[in-house]
């Protein structure tokens, strides 16, 4: 059974421009979150999909937003990356997103912004 | 909303011996708590839960138990090995929001 995957792993991008990350759940997963890790201030949750549909938002300013497909697979795009953008960027499946089922989590993109 | 608490925020120990980190939580209707582990440039992975409807759960050398009373609950490892050392992550789920709230990670250092 494949894990979570996540596009690309790395990327470099500069001030000003936008991104877009892309995450394949475990077959059969609906649910879909993202989370920004940043050393010293561990996982932040930035939103969660099912369904095609986003159930929850973190706080984190509107540059930040995602979608969900027909086959689960969602995308998470930022745009005007600043500085402090950078960071680890991961998603986490699971099959409904209830948090108790727990997450899997993907490998993650590494964000850099220069 | 939910508030996850991790300390310490680093614990060194000696190999063979005995490593607790504590969490606690804000929101009394939480009920499920993970507990993930994220070696080196991996990604975090679940190593053991519990529901709040238990008290404590084992896996070989690692425990965790859960006070729903004073909104804590700890992870045990004993007979610690160099490969446990790692950032542990502690979570709880977000009453009615679908999610869970991590803590900001604990690094364990087991020394040889």
């Amino acid at each position: 059974k494949a894990g979570v995957t996540q596009t690309p792993r790395y990327l470099i991008k500069t001030r000003g421009q936008q991104v877009t990350l892309s995450c394949s759940p475990i077959s059969g997963h609906r649910s879909v979150s993202w989370y920004q890790q940043t050393p010293g201030q561990g996982l932040q949750f930035l939103f969660e999909y099912f369904s095609e549909t986003q159930r929850n938002k973190g706080n984190f300013p509107g540059r930040f937003s995602g979608r969900q497909f027909s086959n689960s697979r969602s995308e998470m795009n930022v745009s005007t990356l600043e500085l402090g953008d950078s960071a680890l960027y991961l998603c986490a499946s699971s099959p409904d997103g209830l948090g108790n089922a727990g997450y899997t989590f993907g490998s993650g993109t590494r964000l850099t912004v220069v | 909303g939910e508030n996850v608490e991790q300390h310490p925020s680093t614990l060194s120990v000696q190999e063979g011996d005995s490593a607790v980190i504590k969490c606690t939580y804000s929101d009394s209707a939480s009920n499920y708590f993970p507990w993930y582990k994220q070696e080196l440039g991996k990604r975090p992975q679940l190593i053991i839960d519990i529901r709040s409807n238990v008290g404590e759960k084992k896996d070989q050398r690692i425990a965790v138990t859960l006070n729903k009373t004073a909104k804590h609950f700890s992870l045990h490892i004993t007979e610690t090995q160099p490969e446990d050392s790692a950032v542990y992550f502690c979570a709880a789920t977000v009453y009615g929001n679908n999610r869970l709230a991590f803590g900001k990670g604990n690094q364990v250092v087991v020394i040889p």
